[in-house]
């Protein structure tokens, strides 16, 4: 195991219900991520969080929003997602800018 | 237009044999290359991270190098064994943010190896 936890591991969820994805990490590290990865697709940052501040938003639509109530959790609210949404959605935590650690994601469907 | 690219969407080996893996890129100057691994619905591991000033470096059977002229950076794993059948990631930091990172993954290889 990583350190990084992440519940639920699997969601399925209709487009017009709101969701919230957790992560929790004791580790230590400053910084956290939120990733999107789809089927034959690259990782996509989505997120960070450095010192609990959001420092980096890739264009990602409203409809996902990140929290970060400190530096041990992190949140991502989902509301009226899309099909297309469908992903393995990850976190990381880094204590520099160096490796990160990954949680195990969360498998999320949308119908 | 800024790209990550890694050879073969699948590499199929023979155990024993040297998997080689390629991660090259374009119109980026990253300080620093990472490999990680990642097995089925599971999140990506860290194997090893190389320097823009080092040449290479090794971990038990990896091996990987980095040449900034080329742009390229090759994954070596030894006397492979079909345990290390897995995707492959490479990733980058094309900015040097400082506490952080926003790293840029390739979209990864696939090595299956067979007995």
């Amino acid at each position: 195991e990583t350190g990084v936890t992440q519940t639920p591991r699997h969601l399925v969820m209709g487009m017009t219900n709101k969701k919230s994805l957790k992560c929790e990490q004791h580790l230590g590290h400053n910084a956290m991520y939120w990733y999107k990865q789809s089927a034959k697709k690259p990782l996509e940052l989505m997120f960070v969080y450095s010192l609990e501040e959001r420092v980096e938003n890739n264009s990602v639509p409203s409809r996902f929003s990140p929290e970060c109530p400190n530096s041990s959790h992190l949140f991502l609210h989902l509301h009226t997602l899309q099909p297309e949404d469908s992903a393995l959605y990850l976190c990381a935590s880094s204590r520099s800018p160096k490796e990160q650690f990954f949680g195990p994601g969360t498998r999320l469907t949308v119908l | 237009s800024q790209k990550i690219e890694q050879n073969s969407e699948a590499l199929n080996i023979q155990e024993g044999k040297t998997a080689t893996l390629t991660c090259n890129y374009t119109n980026y100057s990253p300080a620093y290359l990472q490999w990680y691994r990642q097995d089925p619905g599971r999140g990506p591991v860290f194997l090893l991270l190389i320097r823009e000033n080092e040449k290479e470096k090794r971990k038990e059977r990896l091996k990987v190098t980095f040449d900034t002229t080329l742009k390229q950076s090759l994954f070596h794993i030894t006397a492979s064994q079909p345990a290390d059948s897995a995707t492959y990631l490479c990733a980058l930091d094309p900015t040097f943010s400082g506490g952080y990172n926003k790293l840029i993954f390739g979209a990864g290889t696939r090595l299956a190896v067979h007995p």
